[in-house]
């Protein structure tokens, strides 16, 4: 079956533009979430949904915020993008057998 | 939150030798994962273990949730073997992975 699936693969965005990435699950799944992975901060989480609701948050600024469809595909968006937003953002979805978490490529952000 | 720490940070690698990479969790997880990251950025899976012992080909892994450690084997190294290993927990409850800061692997031919 199909992966996990993020759009786009790369952005190159200017300072102070905002940004909406995507992000679909594997069928079936309906845990979707996101993290960020930077050279400096290593992989950090940002956010987790379940069924549209979001059930845990990380130690982001409120520039960071994510939804979840009724299909379970999620959106992050970031606005105001600082220079340090440049990363490489993940999304996992997880379902609800003993499997753990499966990632998808990734997005790779450039903030210019 | 959990604390995750692995190690060694780097390991180089003769093509053929085994190795054993580390990782320690400071508090009790219902889930144990390790991953290896390729050179476009994707996390594969490579064992879903929160306890117990598991073998895929030439990687194997064993967690030992009471002593809160994890160890990942890689016998007879490939040089596509190389790349960064990822050890990530999620406590009951907490709905996220927190990851360790990885080891990277080089193999040499």
């Amino acid at each position: 079956k199909a992966g996990v699936t993020q759009t786009p693969r790369y952005l190159i965005k200017t300072r102070g533009q905002q940004v909406t990435l995507s992000c679909s699950p594997i069928s079936g799944h309906r845990s979707v979430s996101w993290y960020q992975q930077t050279p400096g901060q290593g992989l950090q989480f940002l956010f987790e949904y379940f069924s549209e609701t979001q059930r845990n948050k990380g130690n982001f600024p409120g520039r960071f915020s994510g939804r979840q469809f009724s299909n379970s595909r999620s959106e992050m968006n970031v606005s105001t993008l600082e220079l340090g937003d440049s990363a490489l953002y993940l999304c996992a979805s997880s379902g609800t057998g003993l499997a753990g978490y499966t990632f998808g490529s990734g997005t790779r952000l450039t903030v210019v | 939150g959990i604390q995750v720490e692995q190690s060694p940070p780097d390991l180089i690698l003769q093509e053929g030798a085994n190795s054993t990479l580390r990782c320690n969790f400071s508090d009790s997880v219902n889930n144990l994962q390790w991953f290896h990251q390729n050179p476009w950025g994707q996390l594969i899976n490579l064992f879903y273990i929160p306890s117990g012992t598991k073998q895929n080909g030439r990687l194997s892994a064993t967690t030992v949730a009471t002593e809160r450690y994890s160890l990942l084997y890689i016998s007879s190294s490939q040089t596509t073997d190389s790349g960064v290993y990822f050890c990530a927990v999620e406590p009951g409850g907490d709905y996220k992975l927190s990851f360790g800061a990885g080891t990277t692997v080089t193999v040499r031919a």
